[in-house]
């Protein structure tokens, strides 16, 4: 079964200040991979995906992410983050669950905060 | 408008009760989830439900009912509600198969058992 790991619990940035968050997932095959994004009260929103083809993926709000197969790694990255980025982000592996409830395999999220 | 609705966002009830939450989505999508939010934030699915057929996560207990009318409405009954019930519950559709689609969640529902 497919497993995702986010080793950061809760990271601490200065607004205007890069930003990486480390994703590694745990599959046999090539992986769906994705980034969502939890703001307070809300619900969940894809921030990008990678399904195969470049590695380096781009998507909203000025986020980026890299496939890496031989770290097994999708970490998420952005140049400068803004006070507005301070939420929950989940990694997650798309996957068939072999019988189970094919959804998300979530890691269990990266609190982001963001200091003036 | 908004793609997936659910309600109520926050539902607090007795321990041993039965409810429900509702979840509708617009975007005309032939799969629909449920997932449970822990107290530590961790997301894990509960149901997929697509074209009739319901796939259910082996730990969910059969407490837990989903309910479709129709393509539109995945509704979420619970039985005999316990203490270890209490999260968030997300309702999610897409289209076709999860795994690679990308998958549309809904606000949330608070529920709080006493």
């Amino acid at each position: 079964a497919q497993s995702v790991t986010q080793p950061d619990i809760h990271i601490t940035v200065s607004e205007g200040a890069s930003l990486e968050l480390r994703c590694n997932y745990s599959y046999g095959a090539t992986p769906y991979l994705f980034w969502y994004v939890q703001s307070p009260g809300q619900g969940l929103q894809l921030l990008l995906k990678y399904f195969s083809g470049d590695t380096l993926v781009q998507g909203i709000k000025g986020f980026e992410a890299e496939f890496k197969r031989s770290q097994s790694s999708f970490n998420l990255r952005k140049p400068s983050v803004h006070w507005s980025d301070a939420a929950e982000y989940f990694c997650a592996v798309g996957a068939p669950s072999g019988g189970g409830a094919d959804g998300l395999t979530f890691g269990k999220g990266t609190h982001l905060i963001i200091q003036p | 408008d908004t793609a997936v609705s659910q309600t109520p966002k926050y539902l607090v009830t007795q321990m041993g009760n039965d409810k429900s939450i509702k979840c509708e989505q617009n975007l005309g999508h032939d799969t629909m989830y449920w997932y449970k939010q822990d107290s530590k934030k961790f997301l894990k699915i509960m149901f997929s439900y697509n074209n009739k057929e319901l796939i259910i996560n082996e730990t969910v207990p059969n407490r837990f009912s989903p309910k479709s009318p129709d393509k539109a409405h995945l509704n979420l009954h619970i039985n005999s509600l316990e203490l270890g019930d209490s999260a968030v519950y997300f309702c999610a559709a897409s289209r076709g198969q999860a795994f690679y689609n990308e998958q549309f969640f809904g606000p949330g529902t608070r529920l709080t058992v006493l």
